[in-house]
């Protein structure tokens, strides 16, 4: 079963808008880990953000920010006033104590900006 | 962060010959190595586990005396891809995770082309 839902295939904005993705997840543990990924065309997986689950507190770094909702198990990413270079598939992650550093990923959104 | 150095970047082969990948963690002991597969659109998926000295845990539908993983020492992986077929084109991608460390870091990514 699917444990990481990105329920979005494909956002397509204008430069400055903002865009928000989707996560869901499902886990049965307590302690666990979920991470976003950037994936440029280029291939390679640029880190953005790792939660763990006992913190909750919603995080801003720059023009992103994140909001980790253990009541909906979700964990959304908004990119504000987006820019060209914010195109990108982006990952949502999942890391479980059973197994610590072994991923569950999402399906991916592709985000397209337009000038 | 840690360093995780992944060779080569990319490469193409002929149908029937094998394919090394090498992983390496460049600033830290690699307990635990990771290698995912990527299909062009998809998103990544396990492949298997290797813990260092022992013999690599392979994830369901995965071949394992297709795709040879070794991790012989505390800084190398690798993953040879036997007699690849063009189905066997993707993108392999590799992450590392240190002794009792919960976060793993990934390398760059190989793009294999079979032709």
């Amino acid at each position: 079963a699917q444990k990481v839902t990105q329920a979005q295939t494909e956002i397509s904005v204008v430069e400055k808008e903002d865009v928000t993705l989707d996560c869901v997840y499902e886990t049965r543990d307590t302690t666990y880990y979920l991470f976003w990924y950037k994936q440029p065309p280029s291939g390679e997986l640029v880190f953005l953000i790792r939660r763990n689950s006992f913190d909750e507190q919603n995080e801003i770094s720059g023009r992103y920010s994140w909001n980790f909702q253990k009541s909906t198990s979700s964990f959304n990413f908004t990119i504000t006033a987006s820019q060209v270079v914010d195109s990108a598939v982006y990952f949502c992650a999942l890391s479980e104590g059973d197994s610590w550093g072994k991923l569950q990923f999402g399906a991916g959104t592709q985000v397209v900006v337009t000038p | 962060g840690a360093v995780v150095s992944q060779h080569p970047s990319w490469v193409i082969c002929k149908s029937g010959t094998s394919v090394k990948i090498e992983c390496r963690s460049l600033d830290f002991q690699a307990t635990t190595m990771f290698w995912y597969r990527q299909f062009p659109k998809q998103s990544l998926m396990l492949m298997a586990t290797s813990n260092e000295g022992s013999k690599a845990t392979y994830e369901q539908g995965v071949e394992k005396d297709k795709f040879l993983i070794n991790h012989a020492s505390l800084t190398l992986s690798t993953l040879t891809v036997t007699s690849a077929h063009p189905e066997d084109s993707s993108f392999y991608i590799c992450s590392a995770k240190g002794r009792g460390n919960t976060e793993a870091f990934f390398g760059q990514g190989t793009r294999l082309t079979v032709v």
